[in-house]
């Protein structure tokens, strides 16, 4: 079965300092996509980073990281340089190549403190 | 020029009444989805839709009726609305390394 999971419901971080969100993943599945979304208390829900299963490089965007470890199952969020904007609850997810569903995590709620 | 728009963003109806959220996307994306947030944030996916048919409905009572008349609309049909029908509704579309999602609904039956 495919499960996503975000063992950290909560983080407080000092601004300007990096921020590192945890996800493991399961599935058999070889093709797969991970992704990050961030859901402000606004509520909507943004589209953060991408990374295929297949991909060498981990992704990158702007101050966003992912920090891919396919060995380990593990598709970490690095937010370097964290803002006080950057307070959301944060989600992993994936989808696999044979039935397109994407699947979240529970979500991390990460709070920066000024 | 919005990816993935939804429309109500907010919906209050009483119990009973039947409703219906609309979704459209401009970015010629082949899947389409509908997700529920519940109270807790727990993101769980209700129905996926490729090229306007059905892919996935994970379980959702009859009463929900996902329609989409063509590949950039997915609408969502909810007959004798429930109380714990109350949530966030959320559309999204999927091609690729791209997965986007619209503002959301928030329904409240009362």
């Amino acid at each position: 079965a495919q499960k996503i999971t975000q063992t950290q419901p909560g983080m407080f971080v000092q601004e300007k300092e990096a921020v590192t969100l945890d996800c493991t993943y399961d599935t058999s599945d070889p093709s797969y996509g991970l992704f990050w979304y961030k859901q402000p208390s606004s509520g909507e829900m943004i589209f953060l980073i991408y990374q295929g299963s297949y991909d060498q490089q981990n992704a990158t965007e702007g101050r966003y990281s992912l920090n891919f470890q396919k060995a380990r199952k593990s598709a970490n969020l690095v937010i370097s340089a964290s803002q006080l904007g950057d307070s959301a609850m944060y989600f992993c997810a994936m989808r696999v190549r044979r039935d397109d569903k994407i699947i979240f995590g529970k979500g991390t709620r990460l709070h920066i403190l000024p | 020029d919005t990816a993935v728009s939804q429309t109500p963003k907010y919906l209050v109806t009483q119990m009973g009444n039947d409703k219906s959220i609309k979704c459209e996307q401009n970015l010629g994306h082949d899947t389409m989805y509908w997700y529920k947030q519940d109270s807790k944030k727990f993101l769980k996916i209700m129905f996926s839709y490729n090229n306007k048919e059905l892919i996935i409905n994970e379980t959702v009572p009859n009463r929900f009726s996902p329609k989409s008349p063509d590949k950039a609309h997915l609408n969502l049909h909810i007959n004798s609305l429930e109380l714990g029908d109350s949530a966030v509704y959320f559309c999204a579309s999927s091609q690729g390394p791209e997965a986007f999602f619209g503002q959301g609904t928030r329904l409240t039956v009362v």
